[in-house]
C-alpha cells in the first residue's frame, strides 16, 4: 500500500506477557518513528530510526521496551512483561529526510490493551 | 527541556474563525507544525512553519509564530463542521530530529 501500515490494529494481552507490534513504513522513507498515545493525550515520543540504527531512543520508558529495524524498512516494537500502564495506542510514522518539511506520515496505530 | 502546551478545548460557531494557541519551551526549535486528528483516522500534517518566519498562510489556515514568546497559533477562517477534530501543535529541532507534540486541542463546531 501507499501509506504506513501497522499490525495488529488491536492487541489484547494479559499482564506479564510479551508483545510485538509491527510497522511497515512508506517505501523509500529513511526515518521511522514510534510514538505512544494514551486517551486524551498527544503522541509521546518513544524512539526513532535513521536507516537501521536508533538515532534517538530517549523516549523509551524503561528497559522492557525495545525496537529494531534490521533492514532499514520494517520495524518491530517489543514490549516485555507488559503492565496495565502500557495500554495505549502505539503509533508509527515515517518520513523521507531529504524533504525540508519534515512531514511525518502516520499509520493508524496498534491499540494495545493489557488486562 | 522540551515541552509543548495547548488548551484542551475550543468551541466555535460555524462560519466564525477558530484560533488555537500553543506555547513551547525549546528555544532551538526549527520546525513548528500543526497536525490534525479526526476520529478513527491517523494524524495528518495540516501545515508547518520554519522558525525564521513570522506568518504563513495556506487557504483558510493562517499560522502565526512569535519566536520571542515561543507562541504559535493556528487560525482557521470560516470554520466548517468538517473542521471538527483534535489539533496538535508540535515542534522539532530539525528535519532529522524527534518531533514533540502537545496534548491537543479538541475543536467543536456549534451551529
Amino acid at each position: 500500500g501507499a501509506g504506513v501500515s501497522q499490525t495488529p490494529s488491536n492487541k489484547v494481552t494479559e499482564k506479564g506477557k510479551y508483545v510485538e507490534l509491527r510497522c511497515d513504513p512508506i517505501s523509500g522513507h529513511t526515518a521511522l518513528y514510534w510514538y505512544r498515545q494514551s486517551l486524551g493525550q498527544g503522541p509521546e515520543f518513544l524512539i526513532y530510526f535513521q536507516g537501521t540504527g536508533a538515532a534517538d531512543d530517549s523516549g523509551l520508558p524503561n528497559d522492557r521496551f525495545f525496537a529494531v529495524r534490521p533492514e532499514g524498512s520494517v520495524s518491530t516494537l517489543k514490549i516485555q512483561r507488559t503492565e496495565r500502564g502500557d495500554s495505549a495506542v502505539y503509533l508509527c510514522a515515517s518520513r523521507y529526510l531529504a524533504e525540508n518539511t519534515g512531514e511525518l506520515f502516520f499509520g493508524e496505530g496498534s491499540r494495545l490493551t493489557v488486562l | 527541556g522540551e515541552d509543548v502546551e495547548q488548551s484542551l478545548f475550543l468551541s466555535v460557531r460555524e462560519g466564525d474563525s477558530s484560533v488555537i494557541n500553543c506555547t513551547y519551551t525549546d528555544s532551538s526549535s526549527t520546525y513548528l507544525y500543526w497536525y490534525k486528528q479526526e476520529p478513527g483516522a491517523g494524524l495528518q500534517l495540516l501545515t508547518y512553519i520554519f522558525s525564521n518566519m513570522d506568518m504563513k498562510q495556506d487557504q483558510r489556515l493562517t499560522v502565526l509564530l512569535n519566536k520571542k514568546d515561543k507562541h504559535l497559533s493556528l487560525r482557521i477562517a470560516d470554520t466548517q463542521t468538517g473542521d471538527s477534530a483534535i489539533y496538535f501543535c508540535a515542534e522539532s529541532r530539525g528535519s532529522a530530529s524527534k518531533i514533540i507534540f502537545g496534548s491537543g486541542t479538541r475543536l467543536s463546531i456549534r451551529p
